[in-house]
Order: structure tokens, then C-alpha cells, then sequence
């Protein structure tokens, strides 16, 4: 049973252009949100984080939008650029003390 | 450096053989946690420690242990590995209360089990 689902296993956006990677959920309780970038040969880092009682987060080209009644959140790059080109995870929590589940990642390549 | 180590960052096994990935980590956090990243099955969380001998399971324990003896270091123990424990292996870590989410993750670790 997949609480965090992310279906696009991958994504290719032209440098320069809006990106836009997509997570759905399953658990109404979930009330906290991450998105983590992950490059080849390396953990993942902590991109941006949104709680339930917000539907939008913004930082610098990183924009996360949540929209809670569908179950939806999505991560909005602008502009996109060459070394966004990573596997991007969605994950989600509840109460932020429990465990973090993670969705299957979406690949994103930025093409010149 | 702010980090999570992890060792070693490749390893070859045969099945049955006992084996230990080390995880530390210098920030002082109280929550610990390893994960497995498998093709098409992104992270799944294996066993998470919410502080010192404190350990829980996550949705994959079967055939792990861990130990949380002192706050820096969670210990990642196959007793007896086999083929599908063949992963790519990450520690991590992270403050506890208001922002566990934001994890801290090592480098990885690649066990092939022959």
C-alpha cells in the first residue's frame, strides 16, 4: 500500500523553463510535507518543506504547493536549470515526530 | 563539517556472512534512521531511533538490527545477508520534535550479496 505516490518516474523540461514534479497521498493524516533532491553517488538533501496548514511555500527558484482537499502536492522549479537535472522524492509525515515516508521519485532532466 | 558518515561506501559479501555498516553523525541529533533504495521502489525506511536505546521498526526490518548505544552512532547489522539485501543503503539523521523531517543523509552505502 503506497501512501506517497509520485508517477512520473521521470521528466524532461527544457533549461529555462517551469518544472513541475507532482506527489499524491493517501493518508489524510499526513500534515507535513519534503521534498528531497538526490544526485548519482550521493544522499539525498533536503530541498523544501510545507505543513498542512499552508498550501504554499516558496523558496528562492523552489515553490511547493499543496492542496490538501485533493490530496496533492507539487514542487514548481523557475527557471529550470542544468544542475536541477537530479531524482527528486517526495515524502510526508504525521506530526512531524513520526516516520517519514518516502514516494518512488521522479527523475528530472533538464535538456540544453 | 556538519556530516553523516557512513562505511564503508561499497561492499561485496557472500550470503550468510555477518556483516556491519557503520553510521555517524557530529550534529547531535536525536533521530537516527536507515533506509534501502532499490530500483523503482525509491526509500524505504528499514529501523529509526527516536534517541539513545530507542529503536523502532520502519516497513522493511526483516533480516536487519540495530543498536543505538551512544546518541552519534546507529549501526546497521545483517546477521545473516542474503541476494535480496542487495541495496543501496543510506543512514540519516535529524533533530527530533519540530523538524525531523528535515534529514540529513550519508553518502550511501552499495552491498552486493553474492
Amino acid at each position: 500500500d503506497q501512501q506517497v505516490k509520485q508517477n512520473s518516474p521521470s521528466l524532461s523540461v527544457q533549461e529555462g523553463r517551469i518544472s513541475i514534479l507532482n506527489c499524491d497521498y493517501t493518508n489524510s493524516m499526513f500534515d507535513y510535507f519534503l521534498w528531497y533532491k538526490k544526485y548519482p553517488a550521493e544522499g539525498p538533501t533536503f530541498l523544501i518543506s510545507i505543513s498542512s496548514i499552508k498550501d504554499k511555500n516558496e523558496d528562492g527558484r523552489f515553490t511547493v504547493f499543496l492542496n490538501k482537499s485533493a490530496k496533492h502536492l507539487s514542487l514548481h522549479i523557475v527557471p529550470s536549470q542544468p544542475g536541477d537535472s537530479a531524482v527528486y522524492f517526495c515524502a510526508a509525515s504525521q506530526n512531524r515526530d513520526d516516520k517519514i515516508i518516502f514516494g518512488k521519485g521522479t527523475r528530472l532532466h533538464i535538456l540544453p | 563539517e556538519a556530516q553523516v558518515t557512513q562505511n564503508p561506501r561499497y561492499l561485496i559479501t557472500v550470503t550468510g556472512k555477518k556483516l556491519t555498516v557503520t553510521c555517524s553523525q557530529n550534529m547531535n541529533h536525536e533521530y537516527m534512521s536507515w533506509y534501502r533504495q532499490d530500483p523503482g521502489l525509491g526509500l524505504r525506511q528499514i529501523y529509526y531511533s527516536m534517541n539513545v536505546e530507542v529503536t523502532d521498526k520502519g516497513d522493511v526490518p526483516e533480516g536487519y538490527k540495530v543498536s543505538r548505544k551512544e546518541k552519534r552512532n546507529f549501526p546497521l547489522i545483517l546477521e545473516s545477508p542474503s541476494p535480496n539485501q542487495t541495496s543501496l543503503y543510506f543512514c540519516a539523521s535529524s533533530f527530533s520534535g519540530n523538524s525531523i523531517g528535515k534529514l540529513f543523509f550519508g553518502s550511501g552505502t552499495q552491498l552486493s550479496v553474492l
